[in-house]
């Protein structure tokens, strides 16, 4: 299976602030990675799909960006409902693969 | 509009099987290249992908649980169904299952969440 390591476990920042975070792919995965929002209680929300690609509807301040075994998904200016935890998942084989979740809280 | 919906027990004893039915409108598993899989997330823990059934009827599974997993789909009633066997409270979680369109997993049903307990 490929392992995706997500970082930080979780983060504290402050609305308006620039927000990153990044997953790394045990091996190549090319761009095959996905960006998930999940809030408490609901079902993950997809963002970000073939690493940099923004799902239809999704504000355009969040990014994501990589490939091979390196990504980063950036919100640019943090507002309030962003807060949720935040997935990567691998889709390049099978098993796919998720993060541990990175839980973003307001400061 | 794609929407997805979960069922089943919500509490089963340790070495039960588990049946879950995932009930789904606005595409077609007839349709090439379309899947359904499932993803599981004990409470308070990441995302664990399951099984996968493509329009095609290929079926892919987690190799850790391959042995106590069975997907299969009715495109007659646009059901998709999973059943996982010898259940045992460590398999206590929110289960989804969710539309796979091409190569990427978009749309999610609301979850069920299944106690394992006797």
């Amino acid at each position: 299976d490929i392992q995706m390591t997500q970082s930080p476990s979780s983060l504290s920042a402050s609305v308006g602030d620039r927000v990153t975070i990044t997953c790394q792919a045990s091996q190549d995965i090319s761009n095959y990675l996905n960006w998930y929002q999940q809030k408490p209680g609901k079902a993950p929300k997809l963002l970000i799909y073939d690493a940099s690609n923004l799902e239809t509807g999704v504000p355009s301040r969040f990014s994501g960006s990589g490939s091979g075994t390196d990504f980063t998904f950036t919100i640019s200016s943090l507002q309030p409902e962003d807060i949720a935890t935040y997935y990567c998942q691998q889709y390049d084989n099978l098993p796919e693969t998720f993060g541990q979740g990175t839980k973003l809280e307001i400061k | 509009q794609i929407t997805l919906k979960e069922s089943g027990p919500t509490l089963v004893k340790p070495t039960q099987t588990l049946t879950l039915t995932c009930t789904f409108s606005g595409f077609s598993l007839s349709t090439s290249g379309v899947g359904v899989g499932w993803i599981r997330q004990p409470p308070g823990k990441a995302l664990e992908w399951l099984a996968l059934i493509y329009w095609d009827d290929d079926k892919r599974y987690s190799p850790s649980l391959k042995s106590r997993l069975t997907i299969t789909k009715d495109t007659s009633k646009n059901q998709v169904v999973l059943t996982m066997t010898n259940m045992d409270p460590v398999d206590t979680a929110t289960y989804y299952c969710a539309h796979k369109g091409g190569l990427r997993t978009d749309y999610w049903g609301q979850g069920t969440l299944v106690t394992v307990s006797s």
